[in-house]
This record gives C-alpha cells, structure tokens and sequence, in this order.
C-alpha cells in the first residue's frame, strides 16, 4: 500500500538550513513525488516534483533557497537561510493509477 | 498568470447537495488534468477528485467515491464538483487545483478555496 510518511513537526532558527523528510512506503522506492507548501489563509503552493534520482523540477518563482532532493525511499525538501515567511506545512504528496492523488500528513515547520 | 477561482460553497444540511465552481483562466485549460483537494478544519491536505484533460480518465478517494461528481466545461474554462448526500465530515475548506500533466497527479496550482459547512 502506497503511504507518504512525515514527521509532524520540525524546527530551525532564522537563516540556518532545514532538510524535511518524505519517506515512501516499502516497494515504492521509483516515485516521484511533490512538495506543497501551505500557510494560513491562502491556498496551497507548489514548491516542486522531486523525482526518484533526485532531480527536481521547481514551481513558477519558487526561490533557490529551496531544492529537493532523493535517497532511497526518501525524499527531501531543504529550505535554506531561512526566513520567518517560510514558517508553514509543508506536504508531500504522490500520485499512481490506482491509488490516485496521496498527501502525506504534513510538517509544521517553526522557524525559531 | 494562472488564475482559479472556486466559488459555491456554503452551510448546507447533511443529506443534501451542493456544486462548487471552478474558474480557470491564465493557461490552455484544456491541456491538463484537474483536481479537487480538501481541507478539514485542523486537519491536512485530502484528495477528493481528479479529471483528465479530456475527461476520459476520472478519479475519487474512497471517502467520496458514489456521492461526488467531477465534471469540466473547457469551452467554458471551468472544473466542477457535484456533492450530494453530504455528510458533517465533508465540512472542509475545497480547493480547486490544475496539474502539471494532461493526465496525471501533480498539481502545481492552487486556488484560494471556498469553504463547505455541513451542519443542521
């Protein structure tokens, strides 16, 4: 069964670096998947599509500050020199033909 | 610049129904799939529905499936969702969202949402 997993919450201080982690499910080690960023009161925003070697195809002004990447069954969102904007949830999400459109849980991400 | 705008949401009584709109404009609407995603209150992102390019491939989560309806005008440039039997746990703010493909999963645009309160 195709399971995106997050942690729930992470945290850095203003202008360090944070690395979030999405791990697939056992089997599914050759998915791409996408990172969505969402913060209160407004709708979601595509950051990228992050593919299985790590290559990664970025949303329409999406900062350089942000660039994903892939090990394995994980796959990695880092957000770096970080600023009190980038403070929100952060979902990866995936897609098959049969189970269809999947979101992970989510990480609230605090910037300290 | 991509532009959706969902619109048709409200308070409606569990059992009824209702049908959310959504606006497309700022691209060829009809050269890629779309999707409903929801969100309860408190909770994360959930996939409700998604339509190909040329409706010829439709999908639902289990949670929906046999009570919602997507359907898409491109003349009109527009994606809806037909919801009936509403329930309290389809309360949720609805976003429409366009994907990167004509047929796939991946959305890369948002709208801001309109807001479903099933309540009696």
């Amino acid at each position: 069964q195709l399971v995106l997993t997050q942690s729930p919450s992470a945290s850095a201080s203003l202008g360090a670096s944070v690395k979030l982690t999405c791990t697939l499910s056992s089997g599914h080690n050759s998915y791409a998947i996408a990172w969505h960023q969402k913060q209160p009161e407004t709708g979601p925003r595509f950051l990228m599509k992050v593919n299985s070697d790590g290559s990664h195809y970025k949303g329409d002004g999406i900062p350089d500050r942000f660039s994903g990447s892939s090990s394995g069954a994980e796959r990695y969102l880092t957000i770096s020199s970080l600023q009190s904007v980038d403070e929100a949830d952060y979902y990866c999400q995936t897609w098959d033909t049969g189970t269809r459109v999947l979101f992970g849980g989510g990480t609230k991400l605090t910037v300290l | 610049e991509v532009q959706l705008v969902e619109s048709g949401g409200g308070l409606v009584q569990p059992g009824r129904s209702l049908r959310l709109s959504c606006a497309a404009s700022g691209f060829t609407f009809d050269d890629y799939a779309m999707h409903w995603v929801r969100q309860a209150p408190g909770k994360g992102l959930e996939w409700v529905s998604g339509i190909s390019l040329n409706s010829g491939s439709i999908g639902y989560a289990d949670s929906v499936k046999g009570r919602f309806t997507i359907s898409r005008d491109n003349a009109k440039n527009s994606l809806y969702l037909q919801m009936n039997s509403l329930r309290a746990d389809d309360t949720a703010l609805y976003y429409c969202a366009k994907d990167l493909y004509g047929s796939g999963g991946y959305p890369n645009y948002w709208g801001q949402g309109t807001l479903v309160t099933v309540s009696s």
